[in-house]
C-alpha cells in the first residue's frame, strides 16, 4: 500500500506563532519527497524537492527536514504570517512518473 | 519555470454530459500529466499525456472516461465523459521538464456534477 499520511489535518495558530507538521511515508522505494503550498484557486507552489536522507531545505521563514530511513519529513514554519494561511501537501516519488500525495494540512493563521 | 493555464476555470454539468478541460503551457516541455483531487481525499494522477501518442493511465482510470489528446509540447486536453456526481473534483494538469526536475501544476478546474 503506497499510504502517505500528513498530520495534523488542519490547525489554527496565532500571528507570530511558529508551527510544524508531519509527512510520513513508505521509506523503501524512495526517491524524492516534494512540499507544495496550496492556496483556494491557485496554483499548488512547489516549496521543496528533498531527495537526500538528513536534507534540510529552507525559503524564506519556511524549512523542511528529510529522514528517509523512517519515513518522515518535517516542515517548519517560523513566526506564522495570515498569508501564509493554506493546505500544505506532501508528495512521495518512487522514481517513475507519479507522485503519490497525502490529503494535506491546513494551516490557518489568525491575525 | 513554465506557466500553466486551464481553461475552464471552474464548470457545474448536468449528469450524463461530458466537458473538456484544455491546458496550456507558455513554453516545450517533455512530461504532462493529469491530476483530479476528489473532495477530502489526495490528489490523484489520472494519466501521462504523451505527445503524439496514447496516454498511459493508472490503475482505476480508462481511455474511454478520461480520453486524454496531446497534439503538441504546449497543450493538452482532458475529456470527463458521461459525467456523474463522483466526478465532481478538481481537476488539475501538471508538467515536469526532465525526469529529475521539479514538478508544477496548474491552477485546476473545479467541476461540480449535478
Amino acid at each position: 500500500i503506497l499510504n502517505v499520511e500528513q498530520s495534523p489535518q488542519s490547525l489554527h495558530v496565532q500571528e507570530g506563532d511558529s508551527t510544524n507538521f508531519t509527512c510520513s511515508f513508505p521509506s523503501s522505494n524512495f526517491y524524492a519527497l516534494h512540499w507544495y503550498r496550496w492556496e483556494t484557486a491557485k496554483s499548488p507552489e512547489a516549496l521543496f524537492v528533498m531527495t537526500l536522507n538528513g536534507d534540510e531545505k529552507k525559503k524564506g521563514r519556511i524549512s523542511a527536514t528529510l529522514n528517509t530511513k523512517e519515513g518522515y519529513s518535517y516542515l517548519y514554519i517560523k513566526g506564522s504570517q495570515p498569508e501564509d494561511s493554506a493546505t500544505y501537501l506532501c508528495a512521495w516519488r518512487t522514481g517513475a512518473n507519479n507522485l503519490f500525495f497525502g490529503t494535506g494540512t491546513r494551516l490557518t493563521v489568525i491575525p | 519555470s513554465a506557466v500553466i493555464s486551464q481553461k475552464p476555470s471552474r464548470d457545474i454539468c448536468q449528469r450524463g454530459t461530458s466537458l473538456t478541460i484544455q491546458c496550456q503551457v507558455d513554453s516545450q516541455v517533455t512530461m504532462m500529466f493529469w491530476y483530479r483531487q476528489q473532495p477530502g481525499q489526495s490528489l490523484t494522477l489520472i494519466a501521462t499525456a504523451n505527445q503524439g501518442s496514447e496516454a498511459t493511465y493508472e490503475s482505476g482510470f480508462v481511455i474511454d472516461k478520461f480520453p486524454i489528446s496531446r497534439p503538441n509540447l504546449t497543450f493538452s486536453t482532458l475529456t470527463v465523459s458521461n459525467m456523474s456526481p463522483e466526478d465532481s473534483s478538481i481537476y488539475l494538469c501538471s508538467l515536469r521538464e526532465a525526469l529529475d526536475n521539479e514538478q508544477f501544476f496548474g491552477p485546476g478546474t473545479r467541476l461540480t456534477v449535478l
